[in-house]
Protein backbone atom coordinates (compact mmCIF):
# COMPACT_ATOMS: atom_id res chain seq x y z
CA UNK A 1 0.00 0.00 0.00
CA UNK A 2 1.42 3.27 -0.81
CA UNK A 3 1.56 5.15 2.26
CA UNK A 4 3.73 8.08 4.32
CA UNK A 5 4.71 7.34 7.51
CA UNK A 6 5.16 9.70 10.25
CA UNK A 7 6.60 9.23 14.10
CA UNK A 8 5.67 9.66 16.47
CA UNK A 9 1.99 10.71 15.93
CA UNK A 10 1.98 12.64 19.07
CA UNK A 11 4.92 14.26 21.24
CA UNK A 12 4.91 16.37 24.34
CA UNK A 13 8.25 17.88 24.90
CA UNK A 14 9.60 20.76 27.17
CA UNK A 15 11.59 24.05 25.71
CA UNK A 16 14.81 23.06 24.30
CA UNK A 17 15.01 19.73 23.95
CA UNK A 18 15.86 18.50 20.47
CA UNK A 19 13.63 16.23 19.22
CA UNK A 20 13.19 14.21 15.69
CA UNK A 21 10.32 13.92 13.45
CA UNK A 22 10.95 10.84 11.23
CA UNK A 23 9.21 11.07 7.89
CA UNK A 24 8.73 7.72 5.49
CA UNK A 25 7.21 7.11 1.72
CA UNK A 26 7.29 4.15 0.23
CA UNK A 27 6.34 5.19 -3.73
CA UNK A 28 9.58 6.30 -4.64
CA UNK A 29 8.85 10.00 -5.16
CA UNK A 30 11.90 12.38 -5.38
CA UNK A 31 9.81 15.60 -3.74
CA UNK A 32 9.35 15.34 -0.34
CA UNK A 33 7.77 18.74 2.05
CA UNK A 34 7.11 19.15 5.70
CA UNK A 35 3.93 21.37 6.55
CA UNK A 36 2.61 22.87 9.92
CA UNK A 37 -0.91 23.58 10.16
CA UNK A 38 -2.24 25.90 13.05
CA UNK A 39 -6.15 26.67 13.51
CA UNK A 40 -7.86 29.23 11.14
CA UNK A 41 -4.45 28.91 8.53
CA UNK A 42 -3.78 27.34 5.63
CA UNK A 43 -0.90 24.41 5.78
CA UNK A 44 2.44 26.44 5.47
CA UNK A 45 5.44 24.81 4.43
CA UNK A 46 8.52 24.45 6.61
CA UNK A 47 11.18 22.91 3.78
CA UNK A 48 11.06 20.53 1.43
CA UNK A 49 13.50 18.43 -0.89
CA UNK A 50 13.46 17.93 -4.88
CA UNK A 51 16.04 14.65 -4.07
CA UNK A 52 18.28 12.97 -2.17
CA UNK A 53 20.79 15.77 -0.69
CA UNK A 54 19.07 18.46 -1.82
CA UNK A 55 16.93 20.71 0.43
CA UNK A 56 15.39 24.02 0.40
CA UNK A 57 13.84 26.36 2.82
CA UNK A 58 9.93 26.98 2.53
CA UNK A 59 7.38 29.96 3.83
CA UNK A 60 8.67 29.08 8.18
CA UNK A 61 11.68 27.73 8.32
CA UNK A 62 13.17 29.11 11.15
CA UNK A 63 13.77 27.10 14.07
CA UNK A 64 13.56 23.79 12.04
CA UNK A 65 16.14 21.68 10.07
CA UNK A 66 15.75 19.03 7.48
CA UNK A 67 17.93 16.29 5.93
CA UNK A 68 17.64 13.99 2.76
CA UNK A 69 20.14 11.19 3.17
CA UNK A 70 17.80 8.74 1.69
CA UNK A 71 15.32 9.31 -1.15
CA UNK A 72 12.90 7.40 1.28
CA UNK A 73 13.14 9.10 4.54
CA UNK A 74 13.16 13.05 5.41
CA UNK A 75 13.26 13.60 9.06
CA UNK A 76 12.29 16.97 10.61
CA UNK A 77 14.29 18.09 13.39
CA UNK A 78 14.07 20.88 16.00
CA UNK A 79 17.26 21.65 17.46
CA UNK A 80 15.85 24.17 20.62
CA UNK A 81 11.93 23.43 20.54
CA UNK A 82 9.71 26.62 21.71
CA UNK A 83 6.59 26.84 22.55
CA UNK A 84 5.55 28.43 19.31
CA UNK A 85 6.52 25.41 17.25
CA UNK A 86 3.23 23.53 19.02
CA UNK A 87 1.68 22.69 15.94
CA UNK A 88 -0.01 19.44 13.73
CA UNK A 89 2.96 19.21 11.29
CA UNK A 90 2.33 16.68 8.12
CA UNK A 91 4.92 15.40 5.54
CA UNK A 92 3.83 14.76 2.67
CA UNK A 93 5.83 13.45 -0.93
CA UNK A 94 4.45 13.24 -4.95
CA UNK A 95 6.82 11.73 -7.78
CA UNK A 96 8.65 14.97 -8.88
CA UNK A 97 8.63 18.51 -7.88
CA UNK A 98 8.64 19.27 -11.60
CA UNK A 99 5.15 17.92 -13.28
CA UNK A 100 2.52 20.01 -12.12
CA UNK A 101 -0.36 17.55 -11.70
CA UNK A 102 1.32 15.52 -9.79
CA UNK A 103 -0.55 13.91 -6.98
CA UNK A 104 0.38 14.90 -3.38
CA UNK A 105 0.25 12.66 -0.52
CA UNK A 106 0.15 13.28 3.15
CA UNK A 107 1.15 11.17 6.06
CA UNK A 108 -0.97 10.77 9.02
CA UNK A 109 0.10 13.86 11.14
CA UNK A 110 2.21 14.54 14.09
CA UNK A 111 0.95 16.48 16.61
CA UNK A 112 3.30 18.37 18.78
CA UNK A 113 2.83 20.51 22.17
CA UNK A 114 6.18 22.26 23.67
CA UNK A 115 5.48 23.17 27.11
CA UNK B 1 1.25 38.16 -2.56
CA UNK B 2 -0.16 34.85 -3.36
CA UNK B 3 -3.39 34.07 -1.90
CA UNK B 4 -5.85 31.64 -1.83
CA UNK B 5 -8.96 32.40 -0.21
CA UNK B 6 -12.32 29.77 1.02
CA UNK B 7 -15.53 30.28 1.75
CA UNK B 8 -17.85 29.61 4.31
CA UNK B 9 -15.17 29.07 6.75
CA UNK B 10 -17.68 26.75 8.55
CA UNK B 11 -20.72 24.71 7.12
CA UNK B 12 -23.59 22.32 8.56
CA UNK B 13 -25.81 20.78 6.48
CA UNK B 14 -28.56 17.39 6.61
CA UNK B 15 -27.33 14.28 5.40
CA UNK B 16 -28.40 13.67 1.73
CA UNK B 17 -28.53 17.91 1.37
CA UNK B 18 -25.99 19.12 -1.58
CA UNK B 19 -23.57 21.96 -1.15
CA UNK B 20 -21.24 24.53 -2.72
CA UNK B 21 -17.88 25.27 -0.95
CA UNK B 22 -16.16 28.09 -2.97
CA UNK B 23 -12.32 28.85 -3.37
CA UNK B 24 -10.86 32.31 -4.58
CA UNK B 25 -7.25 32.77 -5.62
CA UNK B 26 -4.95 35.57 -6.66
CA UNK B 27 -2.00 32.95 -7.57
CA UNK B 28 -0.74 33.90 -11.18
CA UNK B 29 -0.08 32.42 -13.01
CA UNK B 30 -0.97 29.29 -11.51
CA UNK B 31 -0.43 25.33 -13.17
CA UNK B 32 -3.50 23.87 -11.43
CA UNK B 33 -5.97 24.04 -8.72
CA UNK B 34 -6.58 21.15 -6.39
CA UNK B 35 -9.40 19.75 -3.46
CA UNK B 36 -8.17 18.14 -0.54
CA UNK B 37 -10.38 16.40 2.06
CA UNK B 38 -8.92 16.46 5.61
CA UNK B 39 -10.88 14.33 8.07
CA UNK B 40 -9.80 15.50 11.91
CA UNK B 41 -6.60 14.10 12.57
CA UNK B 42 -5.78 13.02 9.43
CA UNK B 43 -3.91 13.99 6.38
CA UNK B 44 -5.65 15.92 3.48
CA UNK B 45 -6.58 13.09 0.21
CA UNK B 46 -6.87 14.28 -2.98
CA UNK B 47 -10.51 14.88 -4.63
CA UNK B 48 -9.77 16.75 -7.86
CA UNK B 49 -7.03 18.11 -9.93
CA UNK B 50 -7.99 20.51 -12.79
CA UNK B 51 -5.51 22.44 -15.32
CA UNK B 52 -6.16 25.46 -15.82
CA UNK B 53 -7.37 24.38 -19.14
CA UNK B 54 -10.15 22.06 -17.51
CA UNK B 55 -13.62 23.74 -16.18
CA UNK B 56 -15.02 21.01 -14.02
CA UNK B 57 -13.86 17.52 -12.87
CA UNK B 58 -15.71 15.01 -10.82
CA UNK B 59 -14.82 12.54 -8.24
CA UNK B 60 -17.88 10.82 -7.22
CA UNK B 61 -20.35 12.85 -5.56
CA UNK B 62 -18.30 15.57 -5.54
CA UNK B 63 -17.72 18.19 -8.55
CA UNK B 64 -14.73 20.75 -9.03
CA UNK B 65 -15.47 23.75 -11.31
CA UNK B 66 -13.05 26.56 -12.39
CA UNK B 67 -13.09 29.63 -13.67
CA UNK B 68 -9.46 30.27 -14.25
CA UNK B 69 -10.35 33.93 -15.64
CA UNK B 70 -12.28 35.52 -12.44
CA UNK B 71 -10.39 32.64 -10.58
CA UNK B 72 -13.09 31.11 -9.13
CA UNK B 73 -13.24 27.38 -8.19
CA UNK B 74 -16.10 25.30 -6.71
CA UNK B 75 -16.69 22.40 -4.86
CA UNK B 76 -19.77 20.59 -5.15
CA UNK B 77 -21.03 18.10 -3.27
CA UNK B 78 -24.15 15.82 -4.21
CA UNK B 79 -26.62 13.98 -1.80
CA UNK B 80 -24.03 14.28 1.41
CA UNK B 81 -23.64 11.90 3.78
CA UNK B 82 -22.02 11.80 7.50
CA UNK B 83 -18.93 10.74 6.26
CA UNK B 84 -18.22 13.68 4.02
CA UNK B 85 -18.31 15.81 7.96
CA UNK B 86 -14.19 16.96 7.37
CA UNK B 87 -12.45 20.00 6.12
CA UNK B 88 -12.19 20.77 2.47
CA UNK B 89 -9.33 22.39 1.31
CA UNK B 90 -8.59 24.44 -1.82
CA UNK B 91 -4.72 24.27 -3.17
CA UNK B 92 -3.47 26.56 -5.61
CA UNK B 93 -0.19 25.35 -7.63
CA UNK B 94 2.14 28.72 -8.33
CA UNK B 95 4.12 27.72 -11.56
CA UNK B 96 6.17 30.45 -11.00
CA UNK B 97 7.51 29.10 -7.96
CA UNK B 98 8.51 25.41 -9.30
CA UNK B 99 4.72 24.20 -8.36
CA UNK B 100 4.44 25.42 -4.97
CA UNK B 101 0.96 24.66 -2.97
CA UNK B 102 -0.66 27.68 -2.02
CA UNK B 103 -3.17 25.94 0.61
CA UNK B 104 -6.11 27.99 1.62
CA UNK B 105 -7.49 27.86 5.58
CA UNK B 106 -10.24 25.45 4.60
CA UNK B 107 -14.19 25.25 4.80
CA UNK B 108 -15.26 22.80 7.92
CA UNK B 109 -18.47 20.89 6.63
CA UNK B 110 -20.33 19.29 9.06
CA UNK B 111 -22.97 16.85 8.13
CA UNK B 112 -26.09 15.86 10.69
CA UNK B 113 -28.42 13.59 10.38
Amino acid sequence: EAQVTQNPRYLITVTGKKLTVTCSQNMNHEYMSWYRQDPGLGLRQIYYSMNVEVTDKGDVPEGYKVSRKEKRNFPLILESPSPNQTSLYFCASRSTGRASTDTQYFGPGTRLTVL
Amino acid sequence: KNQVEQSPQSLIILEGKNCTLQCNYTVSPFSNLRWYKQDTGRGPVSLTIMTFSENTKSNGRYTATLDADTKQSSLHITASQLSDSASYICVVSAREYGNKLVFGAGTILRVKS
